[in-house]
C-alpha cells in the first residue's frame, strides 16, 4: 500500500528537549515536504527536499531543520522546540517529475507536537 | 496577497442536501493543480479531488465535483446527497507550475461544514 508514515503521532516535550519526527514514503518520491497547521492559518511549508541531499527552506523554517540521505526518509529536527513550535506537523511526498500524477501530494498522518 | 481565499468559515448543510465550498484563487502562471482536501476531527488530510488548469471539464469524484471557472479564477467544490461523515473541514489549495523547483501546496484557511441530521 502506497503511504507515507510518521512517527510519533503525538508528542508532548519540553522546551529545549532535541526531538526528531520521522517520515518515510514507499511510494520512490524524488519531493517531499514538511507542513505544519495552526489555527486560522491553514498550512504552511516548513522545508521541503527535490531529491537525497537536496533541502530548502519553506516559509517557515526558522527552530527547524532536516535531512534527506536516503529517497525513502525525510526526518524534521527541532533542536531547541519553544511552545511557538507546539503545532500539528505533516510530511508530504510527491513525484519530482512534471506528469499529471506528481500534481499531488500525498500526506502522512500528522504529528501532535506539544511543547511546554 | 493571499493565493487561495475561502470566504466560508463555517457552513451549516442537511443530511442528503448538497452543498458548495467557495474557493478563490490568485496565479499568474499558466500550469498550476487545484485540490481539495478533507480535514477530520482526526487531522489526518484526505486527498477529495483535483483540477488541472488545462483541464477543459470540471473534475468528479463520486459525490464531490470541482466547479472550475478560470476566468473567475475559482474552484468551487460541490458536494452532493450530504452525510453525516462530511462534517469536516475543508481546505482548498493550489500548486504552481510543478516543472520547476519547489511546488509547495498553498492552502487556504479552510472551511468547517457541519452536516445536520
Amino acid at each position: 500500500e502506497a503511504q507515507v508514515t510518521q512517527n510519533p503521532r503525538y508528542l508532548i516535550t519540553v522546551t529545549g528537549k532535541k526531538l526528531t519526527v520521522t517520515c518515510s514514503q514507499n511510494m520512490n518520491h524524488e519531493y517531499m515536504s514538511w507542513y505544519r497547521q495552526d489555527p486560522g492559518l491553514g498550512l504552511r511549508q516548513i522545508y521541503y527536499s527535490m531529491n537525497v541531499e537536496v533541502t530548502d527552506k519553506g516559509d517557515v523554517p526558522e527552530g527547524y531543520k532536516v535531512s534527506r540521505k536516503e529517497k525513502r526518509n525525510f526526518p524534521l529536527i527541532l533542536e531547541s522546540p519553544s511552545p511557538n513550535q507546539t503545532s500539528l506537523y505533516f510530511c508530504a511526498s510527491s513525484s519530482g517529475r512534471g506528469e499529471l500524477p506528481s500534481y499531488e501530494q500525498y500526506f502522512g498522518p500528522g504529528t501532535r507536537l506539544t511543547v511546554t | 496577497a493571499q493565493k487561495i481565499t475561502q470566504t466560508q468559515p463555517g457552513m451549516f448543510v442537511q443530511e442528503k442536501e448538497a452543498v458548495t465550498l467557495d474557493c478563490t484563487y490568485d496565479t499568474s502562471d499558466q500550469s498550476y493543480g487545484l485540490f481539495w482536501y478533507k480535514q477530520p476531527s482526526s487531522g489526518e488530510m484526505i486527498f477529495l479531488i483535483y483540477q488541472g488548469s488545462y483541464d477543459e471539464q470540471n473534475a468528479t469524484e463520486g459525490r464531490y465535483s470541482l466547479n472550475f471557472q478560470k476566468a473567475r479564477k475559482s474552484a468551487n467544490l460541490v458536494i452532493s446527497a450530504s452525510q453525516l461523515g462530511d462534517s469536516a473541514m475543508y481546505f482548498c489549495a493550489m500548486r504552481e507550475s510543478p516543472y520547476s523547483g519547489n511546488t509547495p501546496l498553498v492552502f487556504g484557511k479552510g472551511t468547517r461544514l457541519s452536516v445536520i441530521a
